[in-house]
């Protein structure tokens, strides 16, 4: 059974902090890692992938990989209200499977 | 719009009835998916279809779905005699070629299936 985990919230964050999204996944051999965005009642939207090891930035936001601990996390600096949403981890393991991803509040 | 478009946004259902989802992937896509998502749950693979091919249907419950995708028109998620438990949100993505690593899978807006 692959095995996508993350801790489901909510995690609650000042205006301006940085918010730290955390994914672990069982498959040692996915090779791809994605992060979605889904506002209540809305569809995932991509935010990053990654599928090298290391940090990948792209604006506010930081997607780092590490294979050998099976990790995968997105920090977010200086998080703005706007940002409140459920973060959806998902991994490539012949199909993607997905985290039950972990609720975000950015307090204003 | 290039995106992917699915519909009908809303569907409603008697038990016994059928269901027909339609989605047509972003231009240039020639990969689609088709997930479930129930209330405070996470996103389910159910399928994975190439124009003509089921590719992976891993996902889909044994009886009552099916999924295609023709030379033309849309792909089609199927249920019948649908049940109370089918209700959820059905989301359709689509992808480019995927090679040797899997391309970033872009989502449509969902229907939102309701059996009374």
């Amino acid at each position: 059974q692959k095995e996508v985990e993350q801790n489901s919230g909510p995690l609650s964050v000042p205006e301006g902090a940085i918010a730290s999204l955390n994914c672990t996944y069982s498959d040692r051999g996915s090779q791809s890692f994605f992060w979605y965005r889904q506002y209540s009642g809305k569809s995932p939207e991509l935010i990053m992938f990654i599928y090298s090891n290391g940090d990948k930035e792209d604006g506010r936001f930081t997607a780092q990989l590490n294979k050998a601990s099976q990790y995968v996390s997105l920090l977010i600096r200086d998080s703005q209200p706007s940002d409140s949403a459920t973060y959806l981890c998902a991994v490539d393991a012949n199909n993607l499977f997905f985290g039950t991803g972990t609720r975000l509040t950015v307090i204003p | 719009n290039a995106g992917v478009m699915q519909n009908p946004r809303h569907l409603v259902r008697r038990r016994g009835q059928e269901a027909r989802l339609r989605c047509s992937p972003m231009k240039g896509h020639s990969h689609v998916y088709w997930y479930r998502q129930l209330p405070e749950e996470g996103l389910k693979f159910m399928v994975y279809l190439q124009k003509e091919n089921i590719i992976d249907e891993s996902g889909m419950p044994k009886e009552r779905f099916s999924a295609e995708f023709p030379k033309e028109g849309p792909s089609i998620l199927r249920i019948q005699q649908v049940v109370r438990g089918d209700s959820a949100a059905y989301f359709c993505a689509s992808s480019r070629d995927r090679g040797g690593l899997s391309q970033p899978q872009h989502f449509g807006d969902g229907t939102r299936l309701s059996i009374l």
